[in-house]
């Protein structure tokens, strides 16, 4: 069984800064991994599939890169709306999260 | 516009059963592979089910094998979740979402609907 594991679990930034966050997989998944915002009290949104592909409707400044055991998603400049938790998933294993705050 | 709607959450005791549904909208729901996904309070994502398009391949946690059935509806864009003997540790909420591609991947969520187990 694949884990996966997030760092750091939480990223205080502000505003206009860049954020790396981490995704690393117990054993290589290929490129077959996702990534996943969720605000408080809502539904986790799909960012990234297949490693670096933006999902319909998200920001450019959202991107994902990665293969075989590490990935990172990164946030170029960070907008207000955009303090979160990010999961990471490899078909039925999510990670355990980074929440980005202020 | 593309829409998922979770229903049937609740308070039930332990041992209790519950069957949530999820309606779908906005895309041809006989096409897609379906899953349920639950968060517990104040803790992370964990995968519970899935569905193939034609209802025939299902797949689960192991922490809910034999207790939770999945199910679908195509002529009425419906998903289910029967839940059987539940325990406090399956409190939740518990979302429903569309599948793309072959790995699982989320790329429609519902809103969720609460499941609370206890006495």
């Amino acid at each position: 069984e694949i884990v996966l594991t997030q760092s750091p679990a939480t990223l205080s930034l502000s505003p206009g800064e860049r954020a790396t966050l981490s995704c690393r997989a117990s054993q290589s998944v290929g490129s077959y991994l996702a990534w996943y915002q969720q605000k408080p009290g809502q539904a986790p949104r799909l960012l990234i599939y297949d490693a670096s592909n933006r999902a319909t409707g998200i920001p450019a400044r959202f991107s994902g890169s990665g293969s075989g055991a590490d990935f990172t998603l990164t946030i170029s400049t960070l907008e207000p709306e955009d303090f979160a938790v990010y999961y990471c998933q490899h078909r039925r294993t999510f990670g355990p999260g980074t929440k980005v705050d202020i | 516009e593309v829409q998922l709607a979770e229903s049937g959450g609740g308070l039930v005791q332990p041992g209790g059963s519950l069957r949530l549904s999820c309606a779908a909208s906005g895309f041809t729901f006989s096409n897609y592979w379906m899953s349920w996904v639950r968060q517990a309070p104040g803790k992370g994502l964990e995968w519970v089910a899935n569905v193939r398009h034609d209802g025939v391949a299902r797949h689960y946690v192991d922490s809910v094998e034999g207790r939770f059935t999945i199910s679908r509806d195509n002529a009425k864009n419906s998903l289910y979740l029967q839940m059987n003997s539940l325990r406090v540790e399956d409190t939740a909420v518990y979302y429903c979402a569309r599948v793309q591609g072959e790995y699982d991947v989320g790329d429609v969520w519902g809103k969720g609907t609460t499941v609370t187990v206890s006495s």
